[in-house]
């Protein structure tokens, strides 16, 4: 299965700043994804960004927001925009095997950025 | 659309007991279904899969898991725990056919006591 580097691991920030969260892979995907976990809760997709074509945003989350990049098929990037406390939360980023690709293994996860807004 | 329930938000084991956790989901197609472990300040780590064939499937450190398709559960299995498998365990679900997103379910905590 793919591994994944994900930086940063965690941060402060100060509200109305943004934080950009990257996520690199050691093999070429087709899909990559970002979560956000708030605290004591379940993961909720914010989005899944295919190389070549704009993000696809889940409801709930937009693009000025949230904005996404994926310039390659082993890099992707997450921006929290313009921060408030209610933005705390753990980010992951993961990808989906291809599944042609036997066996299939699912999906992998980055270790998350820790993200507190102070 | 698809959902995933985890009606236990919370189980406390004690050490060598078996355990059990299920999670049941609703969904118009076929899906597979992953069972995951998040430890205290970690991410995700894959346990269990089950794509098709036997409805039994074994994973990693003595976790197994049952596919109930007339139930639409998926049953997360250990005879015997150990205090290190206190984490968060999250159910999650994707359709076998386009999509590839991942739905999770709510997690379960479970603490392993002495």
């Amino acid at each position: 299965s793919a591994v994944i580097s994900q930086k940063p691991s965690r941060d402060i920030c100060q509200r109305g700043t943004s934080l950009t969260i990257q996520c690199q892979v050691d093999s070429q995907v087709t899909m990559m994804f970002w979560y956000r976990q708030q605290p004591g809760q379940s993961l909720t997709l914010i989005a899944t960004a295919n190389q070549g074509s704009e993000a696809t945003y889940e409801s709930g989350f937009v693009i000025d927001k949230f904005p996404i990049s994926r310039p390659n098929l082993t890099f992707s990037t997450l921006t929290v925009s313009n921060m408030s406390p209610e933005d705390s939360s753990i980010y992951l980023c993961s990808v989906g095997a291809d599944r042609t690709v036997k066996p299939y293994y699912g999906y992998t996860f980055g270790s998350g950025t820790r993200l507190t807004v102070v | 659309a698809q959902s995933v329930t985890q009606l236990d938000s919370q189980v406390p084991v004690f050490e060598e007991a078996p355990v059990e956790l299920r999670c049941n989901y609703s969904s118009s197609v076929s899906v597979y279904l992953f069972w995951y472990v998040q430890y205290p300040n970690q991410g995700l780590q894959l346990l269990l899969k089950y794509l098709s064939g036997s409805t039994l499937v074994k994973g990693i450190n003595g976790f197994e898991a049952e596919f109930n398709k007339s139930q639409t559960s998926f049953y997360f299995r250990k005879p015997s725990v150990h205090i290190s498998d206190t984490a968060e365990y999250f159910c999650a679900v994707s359709e076998t056919g386009g999509g590839n997103k991942l739905t999770f379910g709510t997690g379960t905590q479970l603490k392993v006591e002495l």
